[in-house]
């Protein structure tokens, strides 16, 4: 158990819909990090938030878009979905943004489902 | 830009066999090297990483990784392969100038058969 939990397992909805995935980062962990793995793209970064503030973007549609709170929990929302959006969502904290050679601890994952 | 290639989709060994799962990369400046694991329907875990020092890097469960900076290599081996060791490895890289995303290869899957 990697300590960073995310919320839902699995959803599945409808094309056009919009889903929230929600992350819980490890305890002290100030950085989060979002993923989207799919077959044929692997593994892809989509944005980066530390302490509550955007620090780093990747291969984020315009249609996705994230935050972190207060809390440091963080949210991923995807409006417009597309049937090619069906991925497995990961989320992945560590404990800086400064010291870039500390490893990143990953959630379990959300499965989206878009029918 | 950053990028990590993996060459083997897929890697087969025999229980008790060296295994070997190769890694190269390519950085404009020198690199902070991780794997990661995947098991099937969980998150990617962490093996081990280099980021400066003895090239030998040694992981968990008996995972070791050696850097070869000519080579830009970054290949992760264990002496003795288990059944259990059946899982998605992925190398990654990051730049050590600036706060540059975690670039991950695509993924090869080792299959330890008993």
């Amino acid at each position: 158990d990697s300590g960073v939990t995310q919320t839902p397992k699995h959803l599945i909805t409808a094309t056009g819909q919009r889903v929230t995935l929600r992350c819980s980062p490890r305890s002290g962990d100030l950085s989060v990090y979002w993923y989207q793995q799919s077959l044929d793209q692997g593994l892809q970064f989509l944005i980066q938030y530390y302490n509550g503030e955007e620090r780093a973007k990747g291969n984020i549609l315009e249609r996705f878009s994230a935050q972190q709170f207060p809390d440091l929990h963080s949210e991923l929302n995807l409006s417009s979905l597309e049937l090619g959006d069906s991925a497995l969502y990961f989320c992945a904290s560590s404990t800086s943004v400064g010291q870039v050679y500390n490893e990143q601890f990953f959630g379990p994952g959300t499965r989206l489902t878009v029918l | 830009a950053q990028s990590v290639a993996q060459p083997e989709d897929q890697v087969n060994v025999a229980e008790g066999n060296p295994l070997t799962v190769k890694c190269t990369y390519s950085v404009s400046g020198n690199p902070y090297l991780f794997w990661y694991v995947q098991y099937p329907n969980r998150g990617l875990q962490f093996l081990l990483k280099y980021i400066t020092g003895d090239n030998l890097v040694k992981g968990s469960y008996g995972f070791e990784a050696e850097f070869n900076k000519s080579q830009t290599s970054f290949h992760l081996k264990k002496p003795s392969a288990l059944v259990s060791d059946s899982a998605l490895y992925f190398c990654a890289v990051r730049d050590m100038k600036g706060n540059t995303p975690l670039v991950f290869g695509k993924g090869t899957r080792l299959s330890v058969i008993a």
